[in-house]
């Protein structure tokens, strides 16, 4: 089976540094990706790794150690609009194609 | 250029009714999936469609169903509805098969449903 867990829910501080860890068991592996989902609002695509490392994209960095079956979202200056949960995604061969499977997501709050 | 379309985005049923979602991808996509979101399970894996075909099904029971048609738009069917289905049912669009080389996955604003 598949499992993804991360944390429920975190809260930070404006301006402050977070990070979302994400540790999965899988039958396969073919990525993990991150989402950030504001409340009431569809998922949109954060970031993709597929190799052991650090992935930067602005404000936000991806790391991931396949070894490990871990990963984390790094969040840097957090800002209230980051107020959002964040869903960890594994994408696994399944007969002959492919199946995302998310977590829980966890609810990031950002205070002043 | 437009984003995924789901239609109805809010809609309440009774209980044994039938319910039919529908999905219009972004232009030129291929492949769609459905999730459903839950407070308690969140985002569980429906199945997925690229090309008319269904690639892949996750586990839910045999009254969940979907089908795509030529022009890339999809719709998936509840019967026999239950409490436990209620709901915000997720359609994804991507280019190719769970999101291909780039791994992103464009979803749209979700069906609430509600099962009374």
């Amino acid at each position: 089976g598949q499992n993804i867990d991360q944390p429920t829910e975190m809260t930070a501080t404006e301006g402050a540094i977070v990070q979302i860890n994400c540790t999965y068991q899988t039958s396969g592996f073919n990525g993990l990706f991150w989402y950030q989902q504001h409340a009431g609002e569809a998922p949109t695509f954060l970031s993709y790794n597929v190799l052991d490392g650090l992935e930067e994209k602005g404000r936000f960095s991806s790391f991931l150690s396949r070894s490990k079956g871990y990963s984390y979202l790094l969040l840097k200056e957090l800002q209230m609009k980051d107020s959002a949960s964040y869903l960890c995604a594994v994408r696994s061969p399944d007969g002959g194609s492919y199946q995302l499977t998310f977590g829980k997501g966890t609810k990031l709050s950002v205070i002043p | 250029k437009a984003g995924v379309t789901q239609t109805p985005r809010y809609l309440i049923k009774t209980r044994g009714q039938q319910v039919t979602l529908s999905c219009s991808p972004i232009s030129g996509h291929r492949s769609v999936s459905w999730y459903q979101q839950t407070p308690g399970q969140g985002l569980q894996f429906l199945f997925e469609y690229f090309s008319e075909t269904q690639r892949n099904k996750g586990n839910f029971p045999g009254r969940f169903s979907g089908r795509q048609f030529s022009n890339s738009r999809s719709e998936m069917n509840v019967s026999t509805l239950e409490l436990g289905d209620s709901a915000l049912y997720l359609c994804a669009s991507s280019l190719d098969v769970s999101g291909g080389a780039s791994g992103e996955l464009f979803f749209g604003e979700g069906s609430r449903l509600t099962v009374l």
